[in-house]
Formats: C-alpha cells, structure tokens, sequence
C-alpha cells in the first residue's frame, strides 16, 4: 500500500491563483520530499523537510509539515501556465531508505 | 554532468521477450532505483541498490532482474515481457547521505504486446 496520498487527485485554477496540494502518510518518517513531473517527463525534485522542520520556503513555494497528523501540504503561490504539472510527495519511513510516492495531484493552471 | 540517462526512450516487446533498460549516472551517487509509473498510481519501487554489487528488491519485484557491477550503471533487465509489464520505467539516483535528493532520469516507455 501506498505511504503517501496526495490530495485532490487533480485541480485547476486561473493563473495568478494560488494553489494548494495535500499529503497524508501513514508511518514515522525521516523526510518528505515533493517532486513534479511535467507530462512525458521524470521527476524534478522540488523542496525537502525534515521531520523536525514544521515549514519550509523556496521561492513560490511553501510547504508545511504537520507529524502529529502525518500530513503535509505544498502551496505554489501566484501559479504560472507553465507550473501545469503532476506533483507528488515522497517519504522516506524512519529507518528506512527507500522512497515512497504518493499517486500525485495533476494540477492545470489556465491562462 | 548528464545526471542520470535512460535508454530507450521507447521500446515494444512480445510477450515472452527478455530486454534490458538502460541506466547510468554520473555523480557518483551510492543510491540508484528502478520504478515503475502505471496510470493514476504513483512510482512503485521495482528494485535499488545501495552500492555496487548491493541490490535489494522493493515493493514490485517479480518479472525484473538488477545487478550492480559499478557505482554509474544499474541495469533493469525483463527477464520474459508481460502485458502487464507494460509501463513508463524510471531510474533515479541520490546521495545516502544528506538530502537524499532524488535526480531522475527521463524514463522508458515500455509497450509489451
């Protein structure tokens, strides 16, 4: 079974909008990653947070980390046509190695 | 550095074909995987390793076949194609220490007929 699920599974919005995508896991974990994937391509890593770290900032983007209710959440802010992605969150269980991704949220910024 | 590098882009096998995915990197990372990606999932785990000569299966195993013999290639290798093997094929390679940032490589898609 999945450790992470993303929600919702796919949303839209006008540019210059903000949006806003959640992650829910289920075990401990050491770090939760979020990655996009622009269509026909692979993965870029986007922004990591560690599990003592409760907000985190890069550029446009914002993420929080919530370990008490195992969730996480990436707000991307004033999107772009070209922010058009799939994003994903990805743990990595405590003691683990190995990444765990969610099944993504396709996410459609219209001009 | 080209990161990480896939071949084929594309391929279509019979069923009961045998094929090997390539992949190599270039960043000396000790961390190397093999997903697949299915329609509305997320990227399974096929197999990793977390050195040459060290491999381990992850959560979708059966049917694929890794060896490490360098840091820089990780080969997959289908050992008699499936329907169901029918996917896009990602290699991904990070540090194991540190960020554990993930660098990926631009996938296989993989059509067995």
């Amino acid at each position: 079974s999945q450790q992470g699920e993303e929600d919702p599974q796919a949303l839209s919005i006008q540019e210059g909008e903000n949006a806003t995508m959640n992650c829910s896991y289920k075990t401990s974990i050491n770090n939760l990653q979020w990655y996009r994937q622009n269509s026909g391509r692979g993965l870029v890593h986007l922004i990591l947070i560690r599990s003592n770290e409760r907000e985190k900032h890069s550029g446009r983007l914002r993420v929080t980390l919530d370990t008490s209710k195992k969730s996480s959440s990436l707000l991307i802010t004033a999107s772009r046509a070209a922010d058009t992605a799939s994003y994903f969150c990805a743990t990595v269980p405590r003691g683990g190695q190995n990444f765990v991704f969610g099944p993504g949220t396709r996410l459609s910024v219209l001009p | 550095n080209a990161g990480v590098t896939q071949t084929p882009k594309f391929q279509v096998l019979k069923t009961g074909q045998s094929m090997t995915l390539q992949c190599a990197q270039d960043m000396n990372h000790e961390y190397m995987s093999w997903y697949r990606q299915d329609p509305g999932m997320g990227l399974r785990l096929i197999h990793y390793s977390v050195g040459a000569g060290i491999t381990d299966q992850g959560e979708v195993p059966n049917g694929y076949n890794v060896s490490r013999s360098t840091t820089e290639d990780f080969p997959l290798r289908l050992l008699s194609a499936a329907p169901s093997q029918t996917s896009v094929y990602f290699c991904a390679s990070s540090r194991l220490e540190g960020t554990y940032e993930q660098y990926f490589g631009p996938g296989t898609r993989l059509t067995v007929t």
